[in-house]
């Protein structure tokens, strides 16, 4: 069985413009989340969403950051625009509903110049 | 709101000595706990979990881990250290139907 799938793996940008990075969960995963995680430190939450329903996006910032989950199964997170400081590891996670085990993909690599 | 704290940024052991990293979490009510491992560039995988029932955990790659209500403590352990055990390492805690809030990680060095 596939695993969480996130791509690019590694994007390159300058500060201002923007980008997209793409997740396709596992299948049957009802919950998806997007995780931030700056070096050296744990993945904090952006988005947490049940089937196409973002039931937590309290901590993500909404001035420049989008997320969808058209049809409840892949999902997109957008910056636009890119700041200095959004330079760090978007993390794409899975699970099945209640406290289950959650799946994560490798992660895009983010840098702003 | 929950919290989690892991002792030590950075643990070096030698390769054969034992592996203790530390837990130490913030909750209302008794949590569910788990321990995730990630490598360079990679993302996180689950080490072992605890939901209910039996306090000692034990998981993949020979880790094991024990809930300890009374000092609000799931260290995680192994006996016998690896080369390939060095890694970075997450606590995380949750509530049924709430976000998992993870620790800042300890990175483990195993040394020859």
């Amino acid at each position: 069985e596939a695993g969480v799938v996130q791509s690019p793996r590694y994007k390159i940008i300058e500060k201002k413009q923007p980008v997209a990075f793409w997740c396709n969960p596992i299948s049957g995963h009802n919950t998806l989340y997007w995780y931030l995680q700056n070096l050296g430190q744990g993945p904090e939450l952006l988005i947490r969403y049940e089937n196409e329903e973002a039931v937590d996006d309290s901590q993500l910032p909404k001035d420049r950051f989008s997320a969808e989950r058209l049809k409840g199964v892949d999902s997109t997170l957008k910056i636009q625009p890119a700041e200095l400081g959004d330079s760090a590891v978007y993390l794409c996670a899975s699970s099945l509903a209640g406290v289950g085990e959650q799946f994560f993909g490798p992660g895009t690599r983010l840098t702003v110049l | 709101a929950q919290s989690v704290t892991q002792l030590g940024s950075h643990v070096s052991v030698s390769e054969g000595a034992l592996v203790l990293l530390r837990c130490n979490y913030s909750s209302s009510v008794p949590p569910y706990l788990f321990w995730y491992v990630q490598y360079p560039n990679q993302g996180l995988q689950l080490l072992l979990k605890y939901t209910t029932g039996a306090t000692l955990v034990k998981g993949i790659n020979g880790f094991e881990a024990e809930f300890k209500k009374s000092e609000t403590s799931f260290h995680l352990t192994k006996p016998s250290a690896h080369m390939s055990d060095a890694a970075e390492y997450f606590c995380a805690v949750t509530l049924y139907g709430q976000n998992f809030v993870f620790g800042p990680g300890t990175r483990l060095s195993v040394l020859p």
